[in-house]
């Protein structure tokens, strides 16, 4: 049983550019997160989806960046036009429905923007 | 509004020892509160998931303690290893705010031999 799938695992766009991270659920799991680490900090969340919605984006920015989670294929975070300040370790974590499940945390995007 | 505090925020001992790092959250309506161990520049590893009902779990050297009346939990870690080096982070899943988890900063651990 795989376990959160995110690529690419370091991505490198210059500025102005836009940058597509993917994430790919544990089986079984329909619930998606995306948190941000920036340099010595901590984890900060940005979005959580479930399939075809957007359940909460209280964290996530209100320009430039978006998310999706198709009813086929992966969870998607977007950056549009991306500043030198975008980049971090983006994180995807997946859970199932319930509640009394953890996290599962894929092993992160490292997004550098030069 | 959950907030998650972690101390200390760095810990360096020699090898051997009995660890204990610590963990506050302002909100005790939560759901369950999770430990993880961060490696640098590597994703995140769950070690423990307590829920509300329960004070502990524990899973070999590793023991989380659970006071939702407080808003605390403690993780032992026991006669610590170099290979224990990590950055620790706890993060709780609270009731309100759509179940989200809520991390601390973390304690970064360093253990010599």
């Amino acid at each position: 049983n795989a376990g959160v799938m995110q690529n690419p695992r370091h991505l490198v766009r210059r500025r102005g550019q836009e940058a597509r991270l993917r994430c790919s659920p544990m089986k079984g799991h329909s619930h998606v997160y995306w948190y941000r680490q920036l340099p010595e900090e901590g984890l900060k969340f940005m979005v959580y989806l479930q399939k075809e919605n957007i359940i909460d984006e209280s964290g996530m920015p209100k320009e430039r960046f978006s998310a999706e989670f198709p009813k086929e294929g992966p969870s998607i975070l977007r950056i549009q036009q991306v500043v030198r300040g975008d980049s971090a370790a983006y994180f995807c974590a997946s859970s199932p429905p319930s509640i009394n499940y953890g996290y599962t945390f894929g092993s992160g995007t490292r997004l550098t923007v030069v | 509004k959950q907030e998650v505090t972690q101390i200390p925020a760095a810990l360096s001992v020699p090898e051997g020892e009995n660890l204990v790092l610590n963990c506050s959250f302002t909100d005790s309506a939560i759901y369950n509160l999770q430990w993880f161990r961060q490696d640098p520049g590597k994703g995140l590893t769950s070690l423990l998931l307590i829920q509300s009902s329960q004070r502990e779990q524990t899973s070999g050297r590793l023991n989380a303690s659970l006071d939702k009346s407080s808003g605390r939990s403690t993780l032992y870690i026991a006669a610590s290893q170099p290979g224990d080096s990590a950055t620790y982070l706890c993060a709780a899943r609270s009731s309100g705010g759509y179940n989200k988890l809520i991390f601390g900063a973390g304690t970064r651990l360093a253990v010599h031999p």
